[in-house]
């Protein structure tokens, strides 16, 4: 079946530090990847998504770029700010009409000032 | 406006007691999930709703998870004799379209059986 693996955390970094965390996929067809922001005591956000191969999805200064041929998303910022601690979720759903999204374990992301 | 809203935040039921979750979702949203959040892991689908027809309950753990939307609007997660694997966060997400992929999800209620 349709899995996410994402990098364990927490990740821990000062602020204005570049960030990565990594996320590959197992899956048929062809998914949507997502990216999923978890603020404490606050419900899921979505944060970007890619629905095709080479479409890179963006917001907030966060990016993830959906590539096939390493089946990653992996989301990056250039400079993290403490208000970004949270827990992310990389996500798949098997494609058009899908609406069950599969879930990686989150990544909890501390940000230091 | 407003956005998804659970209750109760938080539950603790003594184990073979019930527990009723409510949801309720953004108002004019068609499509309703529910999910369970175990502690350190992703969100694990339990259910779906389209207005007030149950069209995916293959997440259901057991017969003792219950779900219903009699008007196609809120939504209520009842778990009959609760037992102490049952305990993790409960999360409702609704989406504005048939098979529209952003879900907007509640804050969850983390229930604790003892």
């Amino acid at each position: 079946g349709d899995s996410v693996t994402q990098m364990e955390g927490p990740v821990t970094l000062s602020e204005e530090a570049f960030l990565t965390i990594n996320c590959t996929y197992t899956a048929t067809g062809y998914p949507s990847l997502f990216w999923y922001v978890q603020y404490p005591g606050e419900g899921l956000q979505l944060l970007l998504k890619a629905t095709k191969a080479d479409d890179k999805g963006s917001n907030k200064g966060f990016e993830a770029t959906y590539r096939k041929e390493t089946t990653s998303f992996h989301l990056e910022k250039g400079s993290v700010q403490v208000s970004d601690s949270a827990v992310y979720f990389c996500a798949l759903t098997a494609g058009v009409g899908s609406y069950i999204p599969t879930f990686g374990r989150g990544t909890s992301l501390i940000v230091h000032p | 406006g407003a956005g998804v809203s659970q209750s109760p935040r938080y539950k603790v039921a003594k184990r073979g007691q019930d527990v009723a979750l409510r949801c309720d979702p953004i108002s004019g949203h068609v499509s309703l999930f529910w999910y369970q959040q175990a502690l350190g892991q992703g969100p694990e689908f339990l259910t779906y709703f389209q207005n007030e027809a149950q069209l995916d309950k293959s997440g259901l753990p057991s017969d003792r998870f219950f779900a219903e939307r009699p008007e196609g609007s809120v939504s209520t997660l009842k778990i009959q004799r609760t037992q102490q694997e049952d305990s993790a966060v409960y999360l409702c997400a609704s989406s504005s379209g048939r098979f529209q992929e952003t879900q907007y999800f509640g804050p969850g209620t983390r229930l604790l059986v003892l």
